[in-house]
């Protein structure tokens, strides 16, 4: 039973500040992993798909890699805004997407 | 390219009445997905369609809650009678297949409050 964990669960930055959110799963045997923002009330917003034949994805100040050996994923977030502020789910891609249960990010003015 | 589509956006019963949601997938997707998502947690998995055929509801309360996809295109989620715990955010997700490198794509979601 694939299980997903996302490290830390909450975060709180300055502005400018370079950042790093983490992403593990127990099963290797994934097709994709997908990173979304989900802002207070709303839905999922896509950032980021890393099909299983890639390494890495990048867009604008976002990176997100991949090492399904290791079962982890990090997405980067270079020089972070307050409009960053959101939370951060990873879904690793079976037949199904598993969700972890997010890292909640605050980005200070 | 439209979204996921879903309504209503928000709705608040009392326990024990009933309450449907509806989801509207993007063209062309063929596995549609309901989850729930908890204050505070992550989306669960209640049900996956393939097409118009139940892939998954392993984790779909079956004594309340129902869901059908009508001709593989829009589909229903209901709770009958629904419960305090039942409060939480309903997604709605659509991919072009289930499985493989494709991405999945989500609503807005239904917030729904039971008291």
């Amino acid at each position: 039973k694939q299980e997903v964990t996302q490290i830390p669960a909450a975060l709180s930055v300055p502005e400018g500040e370079n950042l790093v959110l983490n992403c593990s799963f127990t099963d290797s045997a994934i097709y994709n992993l997908q990173w979304f923002r989900q802002d207070p009330g709303k839905g999922l917003t896509s950032l980021l798909l890393i099909q299983s034949s890639q390494r890495e994805q990048t867009s604008g100040r976002l990176n997100a890699s991949l090492d399904k050996s290791s079962g982890r994923s990090t997405l980067y977030i270079a020089a972070s805004q307050p409009g960053d502020s959101a939370t951060y789910l990873c879904t690793s891609g079976t037949y199904k997407y598993i969700f972890g249960t997010g890292t909640r990010l605050k980005v200070l003015a | 390219e439209a979204g996921v589509a879903q309504s209503p956006r928000y709705k608040i019963i009392e326990k024990r009445q009933s309450v449907a949601f509806w989801c509207n997938p993007i063209s062309g997707h063929a596995t549609l997905y309901w989850y729930q998502q908890i204050l505070g947690q992550g989306p669960k998995l209640l049900i996956q369609f393939q097409n118009n055929g139940v892939v998954d509801d392993s984790q779909l309360p079956k004594d309340r809650f129902s869901a059908e996809r009508l001709k593989g295109v829009d589909s229903t989620l209901k709770i009958q009678p629904a419960k305090l715990e039942d409060s939480a955010v309903y997604l709605c997700a659509s991919s072009l297949v289930a499985g493989g490198d494709t991405e999945a794509f989500f609503g807005q979601g239904t917030r729904l409050t039971v008291v």
